[in-house]
C-alpha cells in the first residue's frame, strides 16, 4: 500500500515568508509525528496527533511553529514568519496506535530560508 | 526525560565485514520497546530492527541484530556481512510502551561508511 508521503520535496523560501508543508500519512495510522533535522544532526521532536486527543504541541521550538491534522488523514506544518535557523529537513510520521507499533516515515521536505 | 545517546558519530567497515552500532539509553521504566532506524542518502527513514523490553532473546533481522542489555541500558546493532547498500544513517530509538501515542526519542546518529 501507500506509504507516508509529503509535499513539497523541497522548498526555498525567503526570510520572512511563512511557509507549509503537508504529510499523508498511511490510511488508518491514528497517531502522526513531525520531526525537524538540521543537517548533520538528529530528530528533532516538534508535535504528535493521537487519534482525537489533543495533540502533544512540547516540541515545537516557538509560537511561530503551529501544525494542524483534519481527522486521521493529512497534516500541515505550518512555520510563520521564518528566519534561516528554521533550515532543515521536515520529516513526518506515521503510526497505529499503541506503544508497540513503529513510526514509518515520510521522505521529508527539505527547507532552505535565504 | 528519557535519553538515548550514540557514541560513535562515524564508523566505517570493510565490504563483507561485521561492524557492531552503539546505543545507551537512560530510563526509569521497565516496559518499553527500541528501534534502529536506518536513513539513506534519500532521507527515507526505514524500520531495521525493533526489541521489546520485556523479551530477553535478542531482535535478529537477517544480517542485522541486536546486543540488547537491559541492566546497562545498553542497545547495540550489530551489521553482519555488510553490504554497500548498508551505507547510511543509523539511529536508535526508544518508546515507552505505557500509553498509546507516547513520543519517540531518537539519538543523535551513526554515520556508517561500507568500503569496498
Amino acid at each position: 500500500g501507500a506509504g507516508v508521503s509529503q509535499s513539497p520535496s523541497n522548498k526555498v523560501t525567503e526570510k520572512g515568508k511563512d511557509v507549509e508543508l503537508r504529510c499523508d500519512p498511511i490510511s488508518g495510522h491514528t497517531a502522526l509525528y513531525w520531526y525537524r533535522q538540521r543537517l548533520g544532526q538528529g530528530l528533532e521532536f516538534l508535535i504528535y496527533f493521537q487519534g482525537n486527543s489533543a495533540p502533544d504541541k512540547s516540541g515545537l521550538p516557538s509560537d511561530r511553529f503551529s501544525a494542524e491534522r483534519t481527522g486521521e488523514s493529512v497534516s500541515t506544518l505550518t512555520i510563520q514568519r521564518t528566519q534561516q535557523e528554521d533550515s532543515a529537513v521536515y520529516l513526518c510520521a506515521s503510526s497505529l496506535l499503541g506503544a508497540t507499533y513503529e513510526q514509518y516515515f515520510g521522505p521529508g521536505t527539505r527547507l532552505t530560508v535565504t | 526525560a528519557q535519553t538515548v545517546t550514540q557514541s560513535q558519530p562515524e564508523m566505517s567497515v570493510q565490504e563483507a565485514e561485521t561492524v557492531t552500532l552503539s546505543c545507551t539509553y537512560d530510563t526509569s521504566e521497565s516496559d518499553y520497546y527500541l528501534f534502529w532506524y536506518k536513513q539513506p542518502p534519500s532521507r527515507q527513514m526505514i524500520l531495521v530492527i525493533r526489541q521489546e523490553a520485556y523479551k530477553q532473546q535478542n531482535a535478529t533481522e537477517n544480517r542485522f541484530s541486536v546486543n540488547f542489555q537491559k541492566a546497562a541500558k545498553s542497545f547495540s546493532l550489530k551489521i553482519s556481512d555488510s553490504q554497500l547498500g548498508d551505507a547510511a544513517m543509523y539511529f536508535c530509538a526508544y518508546r515507552s510502551a505505557w500509553g498509546t501515542g507516547n513520543q519517540f526519542y531518537f539519538g543523535t546518529g551513526t554515520s556508517l561508511t561500507v568500503i569496498p
